[in-house]
């Protein structure tokens, strides 16, 4: 099953402690994204990826970290969480290959950060 | 920069009823896609729709249509029959291929018995 695999679902953390948040999806998708939504904002991108080794800021990269080593995986890093990451986060995936018309973007189910 | 606004937050509706959400879109690329997803309570993020800017035809899915206008960088969702399942929260996005996509704040809909 085609799918976008992201874990943990739910996580509560304190200041400062490094976290990841992993991403993973079987259908060979180059473009690959995070996102952390917010009440009264909607989705705001935090990276992206468009293949290997190639990661670019989103609208707001500041306190994350990301690495693209395989085509499958895009983690999400957290060196010294704070309060105001706390949020619901989803990955997800599109192929560039073909007329994106033709497959919409995949999202995880999401996972939902407490950061106290 | 692609924006997107969708300026109801909220929106209600009589079951069997139906009801229209708004979505504005700025973008200066010539090819781009259009999509409005539905996140129920679950949150999970579900495609209802999606709009090629080269094709003017509007698209239909089931009971959910658009009205998509590119000059007016507008492209509203009407939900027809609504029913108690269509309640949840819809987001507006846009893609420029190659680029990223962009999603809208959000508009949350009620669907009343």
């Amino acid at each position: 099953e085609a799918q976008v695999t992201q874990n943990p679902r739910y996580l509560i953390t304190v200041t400062g402690k490094k976290l990841t948040v992993t991403c993973s999806q079987n259908m060979n998708h180059e473009y690959m994204s995070w996102y952390r939504q917010d009440p009264g904002l909607g989705l705001r991108q935090i990276y992206y990826s468009m293949n290997v080794e190639v990661t670019d800021k989103g609208d707001v990269p500041e306190g994350y970290k990301v690495s693209r080593k395989e085509k499958r995986n895009f983690p999400l890093i957290l060196e010294s969480p704070s309060p105001n990451q706390t949020s619901l986060y989803f990955c997800a995936s599109i192929t560039l290959g073909n007329r994106v018309g033709n497959s919409p973007l995949h999202f995880g189910n999401g996972t939902r950060l407490t950061v106290t | 920069a692609q924006t997107v606004t969708q300026s109801q937050p909220e929106m209600s509706v009589q079951e069997a009823e139906t009801v229209t959400l708004s979505c504005t879109y700025d973008t200066s690329e010539s090819d781009y896609y259009l999509f409005w997803y539905k996140q129920p309570p679950s949150r999970q993020m579900i495609l209802v729709i999606r709009q090629e800017a080269y094709k003017q035809q509007n698209a239909t899915e089931n009971r959910f249509s658009v009205n998509f206008q590119k000059a007016a960088k507008s492209f509203s969702l009407k939900i027809s029959d609504s029913q108690l399942g269509d309640a949840a929260m819809y987001f507006c996005a846009s893609y420029n291929y190659g680029q990223n996509f962009v999603f809208g704040p959000g508009t949350r809909l009620s669907v009343l018995p």
